[in-house]
């Protein structure tokens, strides 16, 4: 079973805009994670936020969490066609039998 | 610093065939995943090792799937035999340590397998 459900499930951009993708999740929580995934690739680690985090930043990437509502949103600003790709949040779990549990992913396409 | 190699990147194989995966982990992480990502889906875990020890398999289908982690460094993953419903992406990542001490997963490129 999937725990994070990403929103929207795709999402289409001019070069230069920012991107906002949201991810929603059932159960209480260690950490939430981001991931990137490039077609035909494995997945590239974007950032880490605590459940004890509000906010955290990284280059262009900005990821917020609202543990009150269970949810995360990922935002990359000034977007380039190389951010095209697959944004997949993944949660790891609280309790004795925690693991990373990632979503179905966004489909981000970035235009020239 | 070399990234999880895993081999090879495709396979194509006949149902009921054998299938053996190989990953080579990033030097020092000790703690080796193996996920399964179908078509349009996120990865779905099938076993963690830390070191040797497998510490969760629950999601692995254990009639036909097997792993193995000799000497805590590479792993294997076998489908024996495979069916239609295998076809998917393996991926192997690697951490530090295990997923309760915030560590990142670092995945390598996968392998595709089609059934035929």
């Amino acid at each position: 079973s999937q725990q994070g459900e990403e929103d929207p499930q795709a999402l289409s951009i001019q070069e230069g805009e920012n991107a906002t993708m949201n991810c929603s999740y059932k159960t209480s929580i260690n950490n939430l994670q981001w991931y990137r995934q490039n077609s035909g690739r494995g997945l590239v680690h974007l950032i880490l936020i605590r459940s004890n985090e509000r906010e955290k930043h990284s280059g262009r990437l900005r990821v917020t969490l609202d543990t009150s509502k269970k949810s995360s949103s990922l935002l990359i600003t000034a977007s380039r066609a190389a951010d095209t790709a697959s944004y997949f949040c993944a949660t790891d779990r609280a309790g004795a039998n925690s693991k990373l549990t990632f979503g179905k992913g966004i489909t981000l396409s970035v235009r020239p | 610093e070399a990234g999880v190699v895993q081999s090879p990147r495709y396979k194509i194989i006949e149902k009921k065939q054998p299938v053996a995966f190989w990953c080579n982990p990033i030097s020092g992480h000790n703690t080796l995943y193996w996920y399964r990502q179908n078509l349009g889906q996120g990865p779905e875990l099938l076993i963690r090792y830390e070191n040797e020890e497998a510490v969760d398999d629950s999601q692995l289908p254990k009639d036909r799937f097997s792993a193995e982690r000799l000497k805590g460094v590479d792993s294997t993953l076998k489908i024996q035999p495979a069916e239609l419903g295998d076809s998917a992406v393996y991926l192997c990542a690697s951490s530090l340590e295990g997923t309760n001490s915030n560590q990142p997963q670092h995945f390598g490129d996968g392998t595709r397998l089609s059934i035929l």
